[in-house]
């Protein structure tokens, strides 16, 4: 199947700090790419959908400048936290789906292994 | 917009029990629910999917059935064994999120006693 790769893969930041997440589509080309957070023991929380060339849509109570999003090419999307304090500490995970499936007729939407971020 | 509600929180069987997991959503129109695994600090790996056009799909000891009418599909996993332990996501896509987005149940934990 489709590879979605992040990077890095943990980090540890001082409060205050920005710190940049890389999600990249290794052998796809994704349009949209969708970023999530999860903390222990919950479900995935989508806060954005990330489009190709255009602004990000973020979910409601998503503060926008805070949870920065670009998208710049068809394999890669970028969150930066800016400004992390200790309750943005979770695993933000990263999934995109091929931009092939409107005739692919795929519904898979493909994952990232996750980025588990502390902050200090 | 969409709601996914899953059901049990937790889950414990014995080996080679059956465990059944269930979902149900609010959107009549959505028509695409994937199942997904999630091993501790792991990406979520989906196992199985199903599209609103079919009833029932099955893939070894896994299966899902949708009942469109009640809106609400369900994982059955039989045999059960202890790398089955796992925590299971529902999730569900329709017209509310251009059918792009994945909105998710909260998770069943499924513990396996050999």
């Amino acid at each position: 199947g489709a590879v979605v790769s992040q990077h890095p893969s943990w980090v540890i930041c001082k409060s205050g700090t920005s710190v940049k997440i890389e999600c990249r589509s290794l052998d796809f080309q994704a349009t949209t790419m969708f970023w999530y957070r999860q903390f222990p023991k919950q479900s995935l929380m989508l806060m954005a959908t990330s489009n190709e060339g255009s602004k990000a849509t973020y979910e409601q109570g998503v503060e926008k400048d805070k949870f920065l999003i670009n998208h710049a090419s068809l394999t890669l999307s970028t969150l930066t936290v800016t400004s992390a304090h200790p309750e943005d500490s979770s695993f933000y995970i990263c999934s995109a789906r091929d931009m092939g499936y409107w005739t692919s007729g795929s519904n898979e939407q493909f994952f990232g292994p996750g980025t588990r971020l502390t902050v200090l | 917009g969409e709601n996914v509600e899953q059901h049990p929180s937790t889950l414990s069987v014995q080996e080679g029990d059956s465990a059944v997991i269930k979902c149900t959503y609010s959107d009549s129109a959505s028509n695409y629910f994937p199942w997904y695994k999630q091993e501790l600090g792991k990406r979520p790996q989906l196992i199985i999917d199903i599209r609103s056009n079919v009833g029932e799909k099955k893939d070894q000891r896994i299966a899902v059935t949708l009942n469109k009418t009640a809106k609400h599909f369900s994982l059955h996993i039989t045999e059960t064994q202890p790398e089955d332990s796992a925590v299971y996501f529902c999730a569900a896509r329709g017209p509310a999120t251009g059918f792009q987005k994945l909105v998710f149940g909260t998770g069943t934990r499924l513990l396996v006693s050999p």
